[in-house]
């Protein structure tokens, strides 16, 4: 089982929408998790920490389910500049897959 | 602004070459990190650094080599170059702290092995 899983999706929503990714991680000592935004032919940057009580950043909520090893982002009122891929980071170094959304106007 | 420096964003090798990717970081963090980017494969980890001349194997080693003489500058080896070694690669610093430390990217080096 691979360390970090993530959907890949792709996630094709129109501008507004509500949208939710979640990343399952198979360490269960793992201590600090990320998500991470890519945008075409770039390279990561930090989007927000997941902190275990949860985290909001304007319209994105990060939260972490530690009895079900999962972490979840979720993007409110989308914008078309939204449109990237997220990735999850586990343990400072460990990367998903990456979940492309599309925002469509 | 850390910033975190690939000496080429292009790079075409023939198979059996012996190439260097060099990656330099300015804000005298201790951790640094190569990653190697395929398509649905997300970033995967090939070795990393937590000081200098100290290497730890990541995910997908097995090619590859690292070299880290002094503390701004982590390089990548590889020691005789395979067409599945097309990829992108991205090298990555991070600051020893009490945790949730942030990963700083370079723009990352396209390689293609013919």
């Amino acid at each position: 089982r691979k360390e970090v899983e993530q959907d890949p999706g792709p996630f094709n929503v129109p501008e507004g929408a509500t949208v939710a990714f979640n990343c399952t991680y198979s360490n269960s000592a793992s201590q600090s998790f990320f998500w991470y935004r890519q945008d075409c032919r770039k390279e990561p940057k930090l989007l927000m920490s997941v902190y275990s009580s949860g985290n909001e950043d304007g319209r994105f909520t990060a939260q972490l389910n530690r009895a079900s090893q999962y972490i979840s982002l979720l993007i409110r009122d989308s914008k078309l500049s939204d449109s990237a891929t997220y990735l999850c980071v586990v343990n400072d170094m460990r990367f998903g897959a990456g979940t492309r959304l599309t925002v469509k106007p | 602004d850390v910033k975190v420096t690939q000496s080429s964003r292009y790079l075409v090798k023939r198979t059996g070459e012996k190439v260097f990717l060099e990656c330099v970081q300015d804000m005298d963090h201790e951790n640094m990190f190569w990653y190697r980017q395929d398509p649905g494969l997300g970033l995967r980890l090939i070795y990393f650094s937590y000081d200098v001349k100290m290497k730890e194997k990541g995910d997908i080693p097995e090619g590859y080599s690292v070299s880290r003489e002094k503390k701004e500058r982590f390089s990548l080896i590889l020691e005789s170059a395979s067409t599945n070694q097309t990829s992108m690669y991205l090298c990555a610093s991070s600051l020893v702290g009490q945790g949730y430390e942030k990963l700083f990217f370079g723009s990352g080096t396209q390689l293609s092995v013919l």
